[in-house]
């Protein structure tokens, strides 16, 4: 079945030591993203990829990072972990951005769960 | 500033009857609104959609009803089953924009 995978599903590190999460897709989306989703809270995009243009929100910290190697996997990497990073961090994937209409509906994978020491 | 909302948290409802989740919207450049699904331990899934040229779409046991007017969205299920026990995330985006802006999920529980 075609389909996101995240992997690791839980992920602990420590207060500053750099993790990498990775997503990949059998889909062959051209758009994958990667959100963080803190408790109670409304999934939150900090950027995403079309193709190989990359996208940052404005509002995402320096500290997170990605890349995409080629169209199936894309990483997300964060340099120096806090413990206001520990979420559950969501990639998901589509054939188009949002604003095209049609084929921009989302796929999401199952997400990783960061917990930072 | 969250453009989407879902004010109930948590909704109960007995097995075979409505269950009736609302999202309210805030920018009036969406124009395409999503309903997606989340079991624990998964990602959430795409459940329905409606665009802004409409004000209602169904599908099977679900129908969501868009008030533009008034900027709210709900999303019907009718009859409710145990298996549709979830979190429930509204999204809307803007035909100018790239990204969707999700509410913070209304968790069903559909009671035997």
């Amino acid at each position: 079945d075609a389909m996101v995978i995240q992997n690791p599903r839980y992920q602990v590190t420590q207060f500053g030591k750099p993790v990498t999460l990775s997503c990949s897709q059998t889909l062959n989306h051209n758009v994958m993203y990667w959100y963080q989703q803190k408790s109670s809270q409304a999934p939150k995009l900090l950027f995403h990829y079309y193709d190989k243009d990359f996208n940052n929100e404005a509002d995402t910290p320096d500290n997170f990072q990605s890349r995409r190697p080629n169209t199936s996997f894309c990483f997300l990497d964060i340099r120096s972990p806090g413990l206001g990073d520990a979420a559950m961090y969501l990639c998901a994937t589509s054939r188009e951005t949002p604003g095209t209409s049609g084929n921009n509906e989302q796929f999401f994978g199952p997400g990783t769960r960061l917990t930072v020491l | 500033d969250q453009q989407v909302k879902q004010n109930s948290p948590s909704l109960s409802v007995q097995e075979g009857r409505i269950s009736i989740l609302n999202c309210d919207y805030t920018n009036s450049m969406f124009d395409y609104f999503l309903w997606y699904k989340k079991y624990p331990a998964e990602g959430p899934t795409f459940l329905i959609s409606i665009s802004s040229i409409k004000d209602k779409n169904e599908d099977g046991r679900f129908t969501v009803f868009l008030n533009k007017s008034a900027k709210h969205l709900s999303l019907h299920i009718v009859p409710s089953q145990p298996g549709d026990s979830a979190v429930y995330f509204c999204a809307a985006s803007a035909n100018t924009g790239n990204q969707f802006y999700f509410g913070t999920g209304t968790s069903l529980t559909v009671i035997p």
